[in-house]
């Protein structure tokens, strides 16, 4: 049982740049959310999808921006990349509404993007 | 969402029990305690989750008072293996309803085993 993935592992882009990335949940999941964590920090939410919307939002501008496709697989798009941007970015799986009584989320390895 | 507080870093050495404890004062009744483990370029991985009392599985012990404002992560005969930063986390986690499952992390415990 595959658990979540993400691509690509390290990413190195410039500032001003555009940057896309990408997450497949654990099987059998449908909600997919984005998590920021800079070094030295714990994770900060960005946003989180379900049926292919955007269910919820965190403290960030909208330069963030994402998408979930039918096969319940997530973008997350950054444009505009900012010298503040680099970070490990995860993405957290978990089912939706009907999964049970807890939500349990299941974290990625991340990707680290480096913005020079 | 409750606010946490926790050690920055803690040193242990190989095959001590660790407790790392966290105050979480304003605890509202329908948020559980929860416990996260994150490796150094990994994700977070869930460790163990709990009410009140008394929770123990396979990796670990969770003990929380009656007031429910702090509560303790116990982790017996820790190896090097356990290095981490350990992440204590209060919330609402029903699947009731949209917004319970979005997680606040603060700067969490880093744990050093020592050989």
């Amino acid at each position: 049982d595959a658990g979540v993935t993400q691509s690509p592992t390290h990413l190195i882009k410039t500032r001003g740049q555009q940057v896309t990335l990408r997450c497949s949940p654990k099987s059998g999941h449908d909600t997919v959310s984005w998590y920021q964590q800079a070094l030295g920090q714990g994770p900060q939410f960005i946003f989180q999808y379900y049926e292919e919307e955007e269910r919820q939002r965190g403290n960030f501008p909208d330069r963030f921006s994402g998408h979930q496709f039918p096969n319940y697989s997530s973008e997350l798009n950054v444009n505009a990349l900012l010298l503040g941007d680099s970070a490990l970015y995860l993405c957290a799986s978990s089912i939706g509404l009907a999964g049970g009584l807890f939500y349990e989320q299941y974290f990625g390895p991340g990707t680290r993007l480096t913005v020079t | 969402l409750a606010k946490t507080t926790q050690p920055i870093s803690m040193d242990s050495y190989e095959g001590q029990e660790v407790n790392i404890t966290c105050s979480h004062n304003n605890i509202a009744t329908n948020d559980y305690i929860t416990w996260y483990q994150q490796f150094p370029s990994q994700g977070p991985r869930f460790i163990i989750q709990g009410y009140k009392t008394k929770v123990t599985n396979e990796v670990a012990s969770l003990f929380i008072p009656a007031d429910r404002k702090s509560s303790t992560l116990s982790l017996p005969r820790v190896s090097l293996s356990d290095t981490a930063v350990y992440y204590c986390l209060v919330g609402d986690i029903r699947a009731a309803n949209f917004g319970n499952e979005k997680l606040t992390f603060g700067t969490g415990t880093r744990l050093t085993i020592i050989p």
